[in-house]
This record gives C-alpha cells, structure tokens and sequence, in this order.
C-alpha cells in the first residue's frame, strides 16, 4: 500500500499568515499521463470532508484561490495564503493512484 | 444541488450485519462511480471500497474483503454498502462519496459494532 505523511503545523497560526501543510507519499503519484494522482481535503469541526485540491493542484469548484496545490511525484504541499477562520479544521491528502486509496493521518489548523 | 444521504447506521453486536444505502440526487448517479470512506471515533479517514458506474467492477480495503460488499442500484440512484461479520473495529462514521475525487460527500451514517 502507498504510505501517506503529512507534516505538522505549529498551530495556533495567526489569522492574515499564510500556512503550508506538507503531505510525502511513499510512491510517486506521477502516472505516465503526466499526471499526478493527489487531492486535498478540509474536515471542518464537525463536518464531512470536502475536496479542495484534485491532481495535486487543480482547485475544486466554489473553493477560494487562497489555497493552491504543488509538488513534485512524492513530495507535495498545501499552501493556504492569509489563513481565515473558516479555513479552520483537518486537512488530509489522499492518492489515488493505486488501491486502496490511501489517506494521511491529518493536519490540523487551528487559528490564533 | 449535488446532494449524498446515507441511511442505516445504528448499534449492532459483533458478527452481525448491517446494510447502509446512500441515496444520491442532483446528477445523473449512473455516470459516475462511487467509494464508501469511513472515520473511527477521533481518528482519521479510511477507505473502504469502490465501485464503477455500472457495478461491474469493485475494490475493497483488505480487512473488509469478504466481509464487505458494495453495490449499486442505478436506476434508485442509490449505493449501498452490505457489511456482514461485523467487529468492534469497524465502529465509525460511514461516508459515501462521488467519484474517483470524492468531490462530494454525505453527511455521514454512524455505526457501532458493540455487545
């Protein structure tokens, strides 16, 4: 199975700083199709997942340009620029490269 | 509006079954394949099966295979996810989610496997 790790943060982050959460999968997600095979999640308190990022740095649909997707084949990182409260929760990687899919163990933002 | 709404969690002993569905609407749910991810009690989120648009090809995790099965009913827009020999592990909150991205998701259907 593809391993998934994500680094911490160090919360609490003040509101108006930017954050980079940082995920490492044990595999390259780069397919032979040039692309590569990562999404990005927010849990909010309390609520289901959403996806937010899709082939490591495609913006899902309604979610705000403060947050972009980069990396390389395994080495990837979530940036979100001028940290909000809303944007306080989990955030998970994913692959979804192979099965079984495989999540990392989850990176809270908490907000100063 | 995309809209996923599981139904049928609840409390059950070890070793027996229980069914969850996820009725779908605001697409078209036959066009698209489906995955069932759950999250233990404070833990993380776990992948637990797939399946494609016409249900003829499936994908579990290795401690629900055998005991697990996803399945479909396009024409109720409707997943389902028939989970047998349950155990204590399997205790958590049971997501269904469109596609390969798991762009949308349910609200979640509890289930607690306990004597």
């Amino acid at each position: 199975d593809i391993v998934m790790t994500q680094g911490a943060l160090p919360n609490p982050v003040p509101s108006g700083e930017s954050a980079s959460i940082t995920c490492q999968s044990s595999k390259s997600l780069l397919h032979s199709n040039g692309k590569t095979y990562l999404n990005w999640y927010l849990q909010r308190p309390g609520q289901s997942p959403q996806l937010l990022i899709y082939w490591m740095s495609t913006r899902a649909s309604g979610v705000s340009d403060r947050f972009s997707g980069s990396g390389s084949g395994t080495d990837f990182t979530l940036k979100i620029s001028s940290v909000e409260a809303e944007d306080v929760g989990v955030y998970y990687c994913q692959q979804f490269l192979e099965y079984p899919r495989t999540f990392g163990g989850g990176t809270k933002l908490e907000l100063k | 509006e995309v809209q996923l709404v599981e139904s049928g969690g609840g409390l059950v002993q070890p070793g027996r079954s229980l069914k969850l569905s996820c009725a779908a609407s605001g697409f078209t749910f036959s066009n698209y394949d489906m995955a069932w991810v759950r999250q233990a009690p404070t833990k993380g989120l776990e992948w637990v099966a797939s399946i494609s648009t016409g249900g003829g090809n499936t994908y579990y995790r290795d401690s629900v295979k055998g005991r697990f099965t996803i399945s479909r009913d396009n024409a109720k827009s409707t997943l389902y996810l028939q989970m047998d020999s349950l155990r204590s592990e399997d205790t958590a909150t049971y997501y269904c989610a469109r596609r390969t991205n798991l762009d949308a998701w349910g609200q979640g259907a509890s289930v607690t496997v306990s004597s």
